[in-house]
């Protein structure tokens, strides 16, 4: 079993829709959350971070972490076309190393 | 502000080739460096990491290697490339205090 699971998609979605990302992790230690967005061909960039539980909202981005069900997710609020891309969970304990997840491609249709 | 420069963006190589993938951050000092593999719709691979100038420690054995020459310097080698090489490396940076890393643009290899 992989430590950070994530659905491999694609997802598609129309314009304008709310979507859901998530992440199920295996380790109770990790205690830092984190999404990235992976354009083609391109390196990730950080989106959103996020410590323990709860949520954390920038802008159409609210990122939700559930310890107590090891669950991670993402939700992108009136999503555009340039919103199409990977999405990347990560986790990480009180060290560097982080754990990614297997990526989710998202495609938001005009 | 910080930067982190990978070069080059697109390689092409023979078998039996070897290689030479450079990465440099600017704007900040002792960083902790990191290369990765990303295979094509998989997961990101954890390859290297340094902590320090000379200081390499790796995570999967291979055929190959990495060095950090300069503080701000981060070279992955191979003396002789296999097809299962081909990939999308990824260098990235982050406080040795914080867990949050910064990528680079990446380069896509492909190895024939």
């Amino acid at each position: 079993q992989k430590e950070v699971e994530q659905d491999p998609g694609p997802l598609s979605v129309p314009e304008g829709a709310i979507v859901s990302l998530n992440c199920t992790y295996s380790n109770s230690a990790f205690q830092y959350f984190m999404w990235y967005r992976q354009y083609s061909r391109k390196g990730p960039e950080l989106l959103m971070y996020t410590y323990s539980s709860g949520n954390k909202e920038d802008g159409r981005f609210t990122a939700q972490v559930d310890k107590s069900s090891k669950y991670i997710s993402l939700f992108i609020r009136d999503s555009q076309p340039s919103d199409s891309a990977t999405y990347l969970c990560a986790t990480s304990n009180a060290g560097n190393m982080l754990t990614f997840g297997g990526g989710t491609r998202l495609m938001v249709k005009p | 502000s910080q930067t982190i420069h990978q070069w080059p963006a697109t390689l092409v190589q023979p078998v039996g080739s070897p290689l030479s993938l450079e990465c440099t951050v600017e704007g900040t000092s002792n960083p902790n460096l990191y290369w990765y593999r990303q295979a094509a719709g998989r997961g990101l691979q954890l390859l290297f990491y340094s902590v320090g100038i000379g200081q390499i420690s790796s995570e999967v054995p291979q055929n190959l290697s990495a060095s950090r020459p300069q503080d701000r310097q981060f070279i992955l080698s191979s003396k002789k490339l296999l097809l299962s090489d081909s990939g999308f490396y990824l260098c990235a940076w982050s406080v040795p205090s914080k867990n949050i890393q910064y990528f680079g643009a990446g380069t896509r290899l492909s190895v024939l």
